[in-house]
């Protein structure tokens, strides 16, 4: 059974960057079926989607994060990676990793979540 | 201030029908599918509903979704206790060229 796992630091201090990753078991992160993305909801708040990676490297983001924004993959790890930068408290959120999904091989947006991580609280303090 | 609104709150007794609204717009909704996610307390969302009106196997035949131009709804019949949970709609957003969820609708089973 597909498994995805987001781990990395639970506290990043202002300005710094946050890294965390996503491993996944139970399946190859290498599939023309599947991209792997991150989405971030803030307490108390709603869903914000981050970004999304291809197993090739192919990147999408969210415009209003791009500038600080870098996702990348390990095909060999199956593994992907996201790194923020420059933080403040407004990125302190439950961070999650996805698998969006397509029968075939299509355009990116044809590709749902559909299987999610549990998630991992990153908060940013001094 | 999310691209979809969703009323922030709903509710129902059990055995009751429940639904609850997505409200978008041309570039998103108006084009493209409608996916839904519920996500219970302290949980990671879990998708429910994908292009429009499909269920992944193993959610109940309860739940069903529908569009209608820009707008979308999630109806629950039958309302358990078990559904109190956090409803998200989602969809690509062609103006945006991402994706972006509704601010989610808080179930409650009185």
């Amino acid at each position: 059974q597909l498994q995805l796992q987001e781990w990395g630091p639970g506290l990043v201090k202002p300005s710094e960057t946050l890294s965390l990753t996503c491993t996944v078991s139970g399946g190859s992160i290498s599939s023309s079926s599947y991209y792997w993305g991150w989405i971030r909801q803030p307490p108390g708040k709603g869903l914000e989607w981050i970004g999304s990676i291809y197993y090739s490297g192919s990147t999408y983001y969210n415009s209003s994060l791009k500038s600080r924004v870098t996702i990348s993959v390990d095909t060999s790890k199956n593994q992907i990676s996201l790194k923020l930068s420059s933080v403040t408290d407004a990125d302190t959120a439950v961070y999650y990793c996805a698998r969006h999904y397509a029968e075939r091989e299509t355009v990116f947006y044809a590709y749902y979540m559909d299987v999610w991580g549990k998630g991992t609280t990153v908060t940013v303090s001094s | 201030q999310s691209v979809l609104t969703q009323p922030p709150s709903a509710s129902g007794t059990p055995g009751q029908r429940v639904t609850i609204s997505c409200s978008g717009s041309s570039p998103n909704i108006g084009v493209n599918y409608v996916y839904w996610y519920q996500q219970l307390p302290g949980t990671a969302p879990k998708l429910l509903i994908y292009t429009n009106n499909q269920r992944p196997s193993g959610v109940p035949d309860r739940f069903s979704g529908s569009k209608s131009g820009p707008s979308a709804s999630l109806a629950i019949s039958g309302l358990r206790s078990e559904d109190e949970a956090d409803y998200y709609c989602a969809t690509w957003d062609d103006s945006l060229s991402g994706w972006v969820f509704g601010g989610g609708t808080k179930l409650t089973v009185l």
